[in-house]
C-alpha cells in the first residue's frame, strides 16, 4: 500500500502568515492527490484536488501543487479560520490512504 | 442541498457484528461513487471501503477485508456498512462520503466530496 508521509506535524502561526506543508508518498500517486481541512467535532472539507485544482468555494490564498511523490499546500496569508488540521490523500489504485495529518495552531 | 446522514453507531462488545447506515438526499445518488472513512478518537482520517454506482466494484483497506461489506440500495438513496467480529482498534466515527469524479490522466480522479457528520462505534467490553 502507498504510504502517505505529511510533514511537520504540527506548526504553531500566526494571522497573515503563510504556511507551507508538505505530503510525500512511498510511490508515484501521478496528481491523485487531495487535500482536505479538518476542524473539531467537523467532518473534513475538500481544499484542492488534483494536487493543484482549487475546490469551488474555497478561498484562493490556499494552492496545492505537486506531481510524483512530492506535493505541497500553501495558505498565503493565514486567516483565523485556517487554523486547523490538514491531511492529504491519495487515490491512485483502489487502495486509498491518507496522511497523519499536519495540525496549525496559533502562535 | 446535499445532505448524508449516518446512523446506526453504538456500543458494541469484541468479537460483534455492527450495521451502519447513511441515508442521502440532494444528489442523484445512484450516479455516485461512495466510501466509508473512519476516524478513531484523537486520531488521523482512515480511508475504509468504496463502492461504485451499481454496487458491482467494491474497494476495502486491508484491515476490514473478509469482516466488512460494503453495500447499497439505489431505490432508497441508502449506503450501509456491515461490520464482523469487531476488534477494539475499529472503535471509530464512521463517516459516509460522496466521490465527486473529474477527468485525469490514466484514470478519472476521484475524491471525497460531501460528508455525513459520522456515528460512532465503540468496541469494547
Amino acid at each position: 500500500d502507498i504510504q502517505m508521509t505529511q510533514s511537520p506535524s504540527s506548526l504553531a502561526a500566526s494571522v497573515g502568515d503563510s504556511v507551507t506543508i508538505t505530503c510525500r508518498a512511498s510511490q508515484s500517486v501521478s496528481t491523485y492527490l487531495h487535500w482536505y481541512q479538518q476542524k473539531p467535532g467537523k467532518a473534513p472539507t475538500v481544499l484542492i484536488y488534483g494536487a493543484s485544482y482549487l475546490q469551488t468555494g474555497v478561498p484562493s490564498r490556499f494552492s496545492g501543487s505537486g506531481s510524483g511523490t512530492d506535493f505541497t499546500l500553501t495558505i498565503s496569508s493565514l486567516q483565523p479560520e485556517d487554523f486547523a488540521t490538514y491531511f492529504c490523500q491519495q487515490s491512485s489504485g483502489s487502495q486509498w490512504t491518507f496522511g497523519q495529518g499536519t495540525k496549525v495552531e496559533l502562535k | 442541498e446535499v445532505q448524508l446522514v449516518e446512523s446506526g453507531g453504538g456500543l458494541v462488545q469484541p468479537g460483534g457484528s455492527l450495521r451502519v447506515s447513511c441515508g442521502a438526499s440532494g444528489l442523484i445518488f445512484r450516479k455516485y461513487w461512495m466510501s466509508w472513512v473512519r476516524q478513531a478518537p484523537g486520531k488521523g482520517l482512515e480511508w475504509v471501503a468504496n463502492i461504485d454506482e451499481e454496487g458491482s466494484e467494491k474497494y476495502y483497506v486491508d484491515s476490514v477485508k473478509g469482516r466488512f461489506t460494503i453495500s447499497r440500495d439505489n431505490a432508497k438513496n441508502s449506503l450501509f456498512l456491515e461490520m464482523n467480529n469487531l476488534t477494539t482498534e475499529d472503535t471509530a466515527v464512521y463517516f459516509c462520503a460522496s466521490l465527486f469524479q473529474y477527468s485525469s490522466g490514466w484514470h478519472p480522479g476521484r475524491h471525497f466530496d460531501y460528508w455525513g457528520q459520522g456515528t460512532p462505534v465503540t468496541v469494547s467490553s
